[in-house]
């Protein structure tokens, strides 16, 4: 069966700091892999994805995420964090694009800390 | 910048009442989805269309039913409404751009109560 998942329920990072968000998959072939992230009372906002090409894929707000085909992850960084970007991270599995339905992970909620 | 619009954000409706959840895309997009999300369950898809008056079951479909009579619109049906199906929904939709199919885009979700 088609699984992601995030193995980490919350992660606790100072300012400044960097950071690292877990991601898995397993799935019968390369999936196409995305992280979205939600604010509070918020839809989910698409920060980066990986169809093919370069394993290292720069996204949105600072964000960039590295394909890694013998560890089936896809794991999410950010050099230097910033209040802003406490929030609730996804990230998402899906073989035909953003075509069919998605496959979650159940998420990791970053804290920031002063 | 892609539009999706759940026409609720907060919903209260009581059991066994069939409650329509709304959403419209302004972006003449093909596909569209509707997921729920509840805490540390992440995020399941219900059902999804490729087309007006197609729909594909997703993972979660029992209880839900949906319609799509025009290409921008995607409604969420709950036939007979129980408190299990109290939870955030979230709807989505997509594109195609030659023969690669584009990320979905998320509305902001309808927290629906069913008392």
């Amino acid at each position: 069966a088609q699984s992601v998942t995030q193995p980490d329920i919350h992660i606790t990072v100072s300012e400044g700091a960097s950071l690292e968000l877990r991601c898995n998959y397993s799935y019968g072939a390369t999936p196409y892999l995305f992280w979205y992230v939600q604010s509070p009372g918020q839809g989910l906002q698409l920060l980066l994805k990986y169809f093919s090409g370069d394993t290292l894929v720069q996204g949105i707000k600072g964000f960039e995420a590295e394909f890694k085909r013998s560890q089936s992850s896809f794991n999410l960084r950010k050099p230097s964090v910033h209040w802003s970007d406490a929030a609730e991270y996804f990230c998402a599995a899906g073989s035909g694009g953003g075509a069919d339905g998605l496959t979650f992970g159940k998420g990791t909620h970053l804290i920031i800390q002063p | 910048d892609v539009k999706v619009t759940q026409s609720s954000r907060y919903l209260v409706k009581r059991t066994g009442e069939k409650v329509f959840l709304e959403c419209v895309q302004d972006m003449d997009h093909e596909n569209m989805f509707w997921y729920r999300q509840d805490p540390g369950l992440g995020l399941r898809l219900i059902y999804f269309s490729y087309d007006v008056k197609m729909k594909e079951k997703g993972d979660i479909p029992e209880g839900y039913s949906v319609s799509r009579e025009k290409k921008e619109r995607f409604s969420l049906i709950l036939e007979s409404a129980s408190t299990n199906q109290t939870s955030m929904y979230l709807c989505a939709s997509s594109s195609m751009v030659g023969f690669l199919n584009q990320p979905q885009h998320f509305g902001d979700g309808t927290r629906l109560s069913i008392l």
